[in-house]
């Protein structure tokens, strides 16, 4: 059981270049979310969707999109990566709100 | 003030020991608690969810004060596996986007 599969798991941009991360969820979950975590901080919302069609902001949305392609697909895209987004960046799914959420393992971006 | 404060830690424990971590959170309107163990440069994982009874898997038992708006996770007899990073996380009104991380404690448990 695969459960959130992120890619890729690192990667290296300039500044000003275009990225997409790519998350999918075989736990057939409805909510899916993207988080960044900097060093020696806690996990900030970036972007999350409730359900399938539907996005919405979280704490940290500047400088970011996100397509729920279906209800297994959820992309975090960059389209002027700068500096200041330097991070590990987590894609997450849950059920239900209460049943808590599950992890992909990660992308590290760097921009350099 | 930050809505969910934690302990950054370091806890230094020798095995065997009890340890007990403490979270804080700021908004009344809060309805889901959770506790996740992150390992170094790893995923968060889902540890225990807290309920108003409080509940308890093996070593671990977890706390909610609604009163103080306070959560805990005491380890027992702790095991040198149990060195990682414990996040709470606090959800306000069931909503999917509205769930906020603390920054974590750090556990160290030495032989």
């Amino acid at each position: 059981n695969a459960g959130v599969t992120q890619t890729p798991k690192f990667q290296v941009l300039k500044t000003g270049q275009s990225m997409t991360l790519q998350c999918a969820q075989d736990m057939n979950h409805n909510s899916m979310y993207w988080y960044r975590q900097d060093p020696g901080m806690g996990l900030r919302l970036i972007y999350y969707s409730a359900s399938e069609g539907t996005t919405d902001k979280g704490e940290v949305p500047n400088g970011y999109n996100v397509s729920r392609l279906n209800k297994r697909e959820f992309s975090l895209r960059l389209e002027s990566a700068a500096p200041s987004q330097t991070s590990v960046y987590f894609c997450a799914s849950s059920d239900l709100v209460a049943f808590g959420a599950f992890f992909g393992q990660g992308t590290r971006l760097t921009v350099v | 003030r930050k809505e969910v404060e934690q302990d950054p830690g370091p806890f230094n424990v020798p095995e065997g020991a009890t340890v007990a971590f403490n979270c804080t959170y700021s908004n009344s309107a809060s309805q889901s608690f959770f506790w996740y163990r992150q390992d170094c440069r790893k995923e968060p994982k889902l540890l225990m969810s807290v309920y108003s009874s409080g509940n308890e898997d093996g070593r671990f038992t977890a706390q909610l004060n609604r009163a103080s708006q306070y959560i805990s996770l005491l380890i027992r007899d702790s095991k040198l596996s149990d060195s990682a990073t414990y996040l709470c996380v606090v959800t306000k009104n069931g909503n999917a986007g509205k769930s906020t991380f603390g920054d974590g404690t750090t556990l160290t448990v030495k032989p």
